[in-house]
């Protein structure tokens, strides 16, 4: 069965710096590996993906992730925060055939 | 626009009641997918369908089920609803064929179950 840690419930950052989110995940097999983002009272959306092939993957409004399978790992960046980027962030894993398993979240409070 | 729809938004209701939600989506994706969130324990996947005749159990799937009654219909039932069932329940559905890539969802149904 796969799994996923986030073993952050909250990061906070000022504005302007870099950010990090965690994960890390369990699989037998090969992963295919996700980060969502939930803004308040609304539904989750796709930020980004890795399926194969490069190990750095980025996505939806600068942010971009590393996948690392030696620390079974995909932590989500961002060179430079915005007060906009504050969130709850999911990361998700799935196999080939199954459906994705998400995370705990974690909130991420970017202050100005 | 094609879209994820969920249908009630809000729901209240008392411990012993059936109770079902319903997410019909246009984007005409074959696989739908039912989660519901807590705070702090994330999104857990409850039950999933991959085609109409397809139906899979999920993370936490006692107390519930499902009819995939349609392409576009995927609805989820609770028999007997008891308090520690409300949550935030999402709809989503993706494209089919090989594996799961992005998913899309609904606004989510708030249940209250007293």
């Amino acid at each position: 069965a796969q799994s996923v840690a986030q073993p952050e419930d909250q990061v906070n950052v000022a504005e302007g710096n870099p950010l990090t989110v965690k994960c890390t995940y369990s699989v037998s097999g090969n992963p295919y590996l996700f980060w969502y983002v939930q803004y308040p009272n609304r539904g989750l959306q796709f930020l980004l993906k890795y399926i194969t092939g490069d190990n750095l993957v980025k996505g939806s409004y600068g942010f971009e992730a590393e996948f690392n399978k030696s620390q079974t790992s995909f932590h989500l960046k961002k060179p430079s925060a915005l007060v906009s980027d504050s969130a709850l962030y999911f990361c998700a894993v799935s196999l080939a055939g199954t459906a994705l398993i998400f995370g705990k979240g974690t909130t991420l409070s970017v202050s100005s | 626009d094609a879209d994820v729809t969920q249908t009630p938004r809000n729901r209240i209701t008392k411990t012993g009641k059936r109770i079902m939600l319903e997410c019909s989506q246009t984007k005409g994706h074959d696989r739908m997918y039912w989660y519901r969130q807590d705070p702090g324990l994330g999104l857990r996947l409850i039950y999933y369908s991959f085609d109409v005749k397809d139906i899979n159990k999920g993370e936490i799937s006692d107390g519930y089920s499902v009819s995939r009654q349609a392409q576009a219909k995927f609805s989820l039932s609770l028999e007997s609803a008891i308090p520690n069932q409300t949550a935030l329940y999402f709809c989503a559905t993706s494209k089919g064929q090989g594996a799961v890539e992005k998913l899309f969802f609904g606004s989510g149904t708030q249940l209250s179950v007293l």
